[in-house]
């Protein structure tokens, strides 16, 4: 079945950096875009770009432009996203998401979150 | 960026009973590219239907999506125990893809 395992949850200081996992299995991997999404506490989902595992190729919010960086590894089947110059406001759970096509975040299976807690 | 406003932020129901929750977007939305999600606490969110109708692998028939342009509906038709969670609309045809704020669908 398709699974997508996250990183452990992290805690990190305001101006770090942090670099969350997601590992797939179950499906191709190169077939399917990655996207990256989070929740902040109490809070509504927000979209933050996407990575195609098959090329490389990126597209972020434009939010995120400039702070944020997605990669994917095919041998291991691995994404990942390194969000850098934390702040509080960061605080949130990321999720990955997979799609079966071009889109600005739908995601058909997801998961299960990883918690990044920004505090000084 | 387009503004997804959810109504209403709660809805008080009873198993059985039929859900109606709207969407509605700030400018016209491709049909194509609207979906909903299921949130249960704790949980990442389980997508329900795609380009506003089509529902997701597994998803009962209960649940059922309808609208266009710049309105949208989730109806699930008899609530069972397990729907009881918040649901969310999401359009993901223009950069950035944007969700609505919210329904939570909780037990009368």
């Amino acid at each position: 079945q398709v699974q997508l395992v996250q990183s452990g949850a992290e805690v990190k200081k305001p101006g770090a950096s942090v670099k969350v996992s997601c590992e797939a299995s179950g499906y191709i991997f190169s077939s399917y875009y990655i996207h990256w999404l989070r929740q902040a506490p109490g809070q509504g989902l927000e979209w933050m770009g996407m990575v195609n595992p098959s090329s490389g190729g990126t597209n972020y919010a434009q939010k995120f432009q400039g702070r944020v960086t997605m990669t994917s590894d095919t041998p291991t089947s691995t994404v990942y996203m390194d969000l850098s110059s934390l702040r509080s406001d960061d605080t949130a759970v990321y999720y990955c998401a997979r799609d079966r096509g071009f889109s600005y975040g739908l995601g058909d299976s997801w998961g299960q979150g990883t918690l990044v807690t920004v505090s000084s | 960026e387009i503004v997804l406003t959810q109504s209403p932020g709660t809805l008080s129901l009873s198993p059985g009973e039929r859900a109606t929750l709207s969407c509605r977007a700030s400018q016209s939305v491709s049909s194509t590219y609207l979906a909903w999600y299921q949130q249960k606490p704790g949980q990442a969110p389980r997508l329900l239907i795609y380009g506003a109708s089509s529902r997701a692998t597994g998803i009962p028939d209960r649940f059922s999506g309808s609208g266009s342009g710049t309105d949208f509906t989730l109806t699930i038709s008899r609530l069972e125990p397990e729907d009881f969670a918040v649901y969310y609309c999401q359009q993901y045809g223009r950069s950035p893809g944007t969700f609505g704020q919210g329904t939570k669908v909780e037990i009368k």
